[in-house]
């Protein structure tokens, strides 16, 4: 079945240090992809989307690019805040009800 | 921008309490889901609808009911509340169509603890 692995946390920056987070997929067809982040106490925002292969989502400084034949979907920020400290999720759908999250990376940026 | 709101942020009940979470959207979403978050487990399902008065059960719906009786809301039910049950609960909505990818609008959740 449809399926979302991204990497464990929690990752530790430095302020304006590179964010990588790893996620990767597996699903049949040609799903849509999305970043979500959750900062605390609230509920889940979508950071950016890609609906198709070598699609480029980006918002805030962040970005990811559909990659299909890596089944990939990877998040980066060039440089890192404080205020970014959060859980990102990877999550995609095929375009029916059914929507397939990972578990979260939790992210700690220190001054 | 489109706007999901759960009634209540934090609850505080005692095992056995009937407990009723409430949640509206405002963008005339057909489908609308609730979730429970844990540590460690993600977003789980529990369920979903696609139109008034039609529903389905998710990955986990046991000790869970649901009621959509209008587009704009859709409640939760815990019918008989237990400790197992302490979670954070977040709605969300969609609309697939159009030039819409189908993403989900989260609530800000409401966090249950359960004594």
């Amino acid at each position: 079945g449809d399926s979302v692995t991204q990497m464990e946390g929690p990752v530790t920056l430095s302020e304006e240090a590179f964010l990588t987070i790893n996620c990767t997929y597996t699903a049949t067809g040609y799903p849509s992809l999305f970043w979500y982040v959750q900062y605390p106490g609230e509920g889940l925002q979508l950071l950016l989307k890609a609906t198709k292969a070598d699609d480029k989502g980006s918002n805030k400084g962040f970005e990811a690019t559909y990659r299909k034949e890596t089944t990939s979907f990877h998040l980066e920020k060039g440089s890192v805040q404080v205020s970014d400290s959060a859980v990102y999720f990877c999550a995609l759908t095929p375009g029916t009800y059914k929507y397939i999250f990972g578990t979260g990376t939790r992210l700690k940026v220190l001054a | 921008d489109v706007k999901v709101t759960q009634s209540s942020r934090y609850l505080v009940k005692r095992t056995g309490e009937k407990v009723f979470l409430e949640c509206v959207q405002d963008m005339d979403h057909e489908n609308m889901f609730w979730y429970r978050q844990d540590p460690g487990l993600g977003l789980r399902l529990i369920y979903f609808s696609y139109d008034v008065k039609m529903k389905e059960k998710g990955d986990i719906p046991e000790g869970y009911s649901v009621s959509r009786e209008k587009k704009e809301r859709f409640s939760l039910i815990l019918e008989s509340a237990s400790t197992n049950q302490t979670s954070m609960y977040l709605c969300a909505s969609s609309f697939i169509g159009g030039t819409n990818t189908g993403e989900l609008f989260f609530g800000e959740g409401s966090r249950l603890t359960v004594l």
